[in-house]
């Protein structure tokens, strides 16, 4: 079975910081990954996924994560947080081969103060 | 397009009570899903349906029941609830394969006494 940590809990960065929330999974088999987001009251949205090509995916709101197969890893970054990126997010795994639903990690908080 | 709706959003029950939560969407979805969210864990699933008249159970479904009588509709039943129920449930759909998008509904926060 897949398995998605996120070693951060809670990320707190100034407003026009960079950022990156950090995310690493579990598996031997081949996986998808997701970065979902989460605003205060509001159901998940989906942030970026990757399926196959570029390891660079790019997202919505200027986001971006890179798909690394030997570190296992799928961190998500940012260049310049903005006020409005307070939010918590999540990572996700599907595998192998997409025939699996998702197993979501833990979450990361990310909060941006002025 | 309302997307995904659920409702109520929200409810308090006594230990023991049932209740049942409806999701519905307008997007012609086949795949449905229910998750639960608590503090510190993030988002679990409990049962899901990849079309009209079918279910399967997810990671944590003891205490759930499902029906997806309508393609449009999933329902999330407690038959007795208990106090480690208390959670935020949420509603998702997607078209029909795991990879594609879940959009998701804003959420039944529940409370058991």
């Amino acid at each position: 079975a897949q398995s998605v940590t996120q070693l951060d809990s809670q990320v707190p960065v100034f407003e026009e910081a960079p950022v990156e929330l950090r995310c690493n999974y579990s598996s031997s088999v081949s996986v998808y990954l997701f970065w979902y987001v989460q605003y205060p009251n509001q159901g998940l949205q989906l942030l970026l996924k990757y399926l196959s090509g570029s390891t660079l995916v790019k997202g919505i709101n200027g986001f971006e994560a890179e798909f690394n197969k030997s570190q296992t890893s799928f961190h998500l970054r940012k260049p310049s947080v903005h006020i409005s990126d307070t939010a918590e997010y999540f990572c996700a795994v599907s595998g192998p081969s997409g025939y699996s639903t998702l197993t979501f990690g833990k979450g990361t908080m990310l909060l941006v103060s002025p | 397009n309302a997307g995904v709706t659920q409702t109520p959003k929200f409810r308090v029950l006594k230990t023991g009570q049932s209740m049942t939560l409806l999701c519905a969407q307008d997007m012609n979805h086949e795949y449905m899903y229910w998750y639960r969210q608590d503090p510190g864990m993030g988002l679990r699933l409990i049962h899901y349906s990849v079309g009209e008249g079918t279910t399967a159970k997810g990671e944590v479904p003891d205490g759930y029941n499902v029906s997806r009588l309508k393609k449009q509709n999933f329902l999330l039943g407690l038959e007795s609830a208990a106090p480690s129920q208390t959670s935020v449930y949420f509603c998702a759909s997607s078209s029909p394969h795991f990879t594609d998008t879940q959009y998701f509904g804003p959420g039944t926060r529940l409370t058991v006494l």
